[in-house]
C-alpha cells in the first residue's frame, strides 16, 4: 500500500537538543510538506520541497531545518533555536499540479507528537 | 488574500441526524476548497475537493459539500451521522503559496 510514514510517532526533547523527525513516501509524489498543529488552531506550513535538493519557507520556519536529498524523504529537525517545539507535527505530499498548492489534495501522514522533557 | 473560517468549533449531534459543518471562505480568485477528517493521533483524511467543476461534491463515507459562490461558503453535510464520524474536521482553501487551513469543528455523535 502506498502512503507515507512518520517516525517516531512520540519524541522528547531535552533543552538545547536537535532533533529530528523522519518523513517517507512511496507515493510518487513530487511535493512534500511539512505542517505543525497546535491545540485548537489550523495547521501552519513550516517548509515545502517540489523537488529534489530544493525547499521553501514557510509561515513559521524559524528554529527548524529541512533536507530534500531524495524524492522519498524529507527530514524535519527542530533545533534549539526552537522555543516552544511541543506540538503534533505532520508530514504531507502532493502531486503538483501545475503549481505547488492547488486542486491536487496532500497526502497525510499519521504525525509525531513532540514534547519538551 | 485568501481565507476560511469554520463557524463552529464544536457540534454535537445524535446518531442517524443530519450533520453540518459550516465553513465560510474569502478568495481573491477562484479557489480549490478541500474537505478533511482527523482522528485522535492520526493525519489528515480527504473527504472530498471542490476544483470548479460541479457545485455539488459528493466525497466518501457518505459526506458531501455544496459551493455556494454567492455565500462564500462550502458547508459539510451528511444525511445520517454514525458513530464513526466522530471527529475534527477541517476545511482548507488554496491560496498562491499555500494552504489555508480553518481551526478545525470537532463532531461529537452521541448513541
Amino acid at each position: 500500500d502506498g502512503g507515507i510514514t512518520q517516525s517516531p510517532k512520540y519524541l522528547f526533547r531535552k533543552e538545547g537538543q536537535n532533533v529530528t523527525l523522519s518523513c517517507e513516501q512511496n507515493l510518487n509524489h513530487d511535493a512534500m510538506y511539512w505542517y505543525r498543529q497546535d491545540p485548537g488552531q489550523g495547521l501552519r506550513l513550516i517548509y515545502y520541497s517540489q523537488i529534489v535538493n530544493d525547499f521553501q519557507k514557510g509561515d513559521i520556519a524559524e528554529g527548524y531545518s529541512v533536507s530534500r536529498e531524495k524524492k522519498e524523504s524529507f527530514p524535519l529537525t527542530v533545533t534549539s533555536a526552537q522555543k516552544n517545539p511541543t506540538a503534533f507535527y505532520l508530514c504531507a505530499s502532493s502531486i503538483i499540479g501545475g503549481r505547488v498548492f492547488s486542486n491536487q489534495p496532500q497526502h497525510f501522514g499519521d504525525g509525531t507528537r513532540l514534547s519538551i522533557l | 488574500a485568501q481565507s476560511v473560517t469554520q463557524l463552529d468549533s464544536h457540534v454535537s449531534v445524535s446518531e442517524g441526524t443530519p450533520v453540518l459543518l459550516r465553513c465560510n471562505y474569502s478568495s481573491s480568485y477562484s479557489p480549490s476548497l478541500f474537505w478533511y477528517v482527523q482522528h485522535p493521533n492520526k493525519g489528515l483524511q480527504l473527504l472530498l475537493k471542490y476544483t470548479s467543476a460541479a457545485t455539488l461534491v459528493k466525497g466518501i463515507n457518505g459526506f458531501e459539500a455544496e459551493f455556494k459562490k454567492s455565500e462564500t461558503s462550502f458547508h459539510l453535510t451528511k444525511p445520517s451521522a454514525h458513530m464513526s464520524d466522530a471527529a475534527e474536521y477541517f476545511c482548507v482553501v488554496t491560496g498562491a503559496n499555500n494552504l489555508f487551513f480553518g481551526t478545525g469543528t470537532r463532531l461529537t455523535v452521541i448513541p
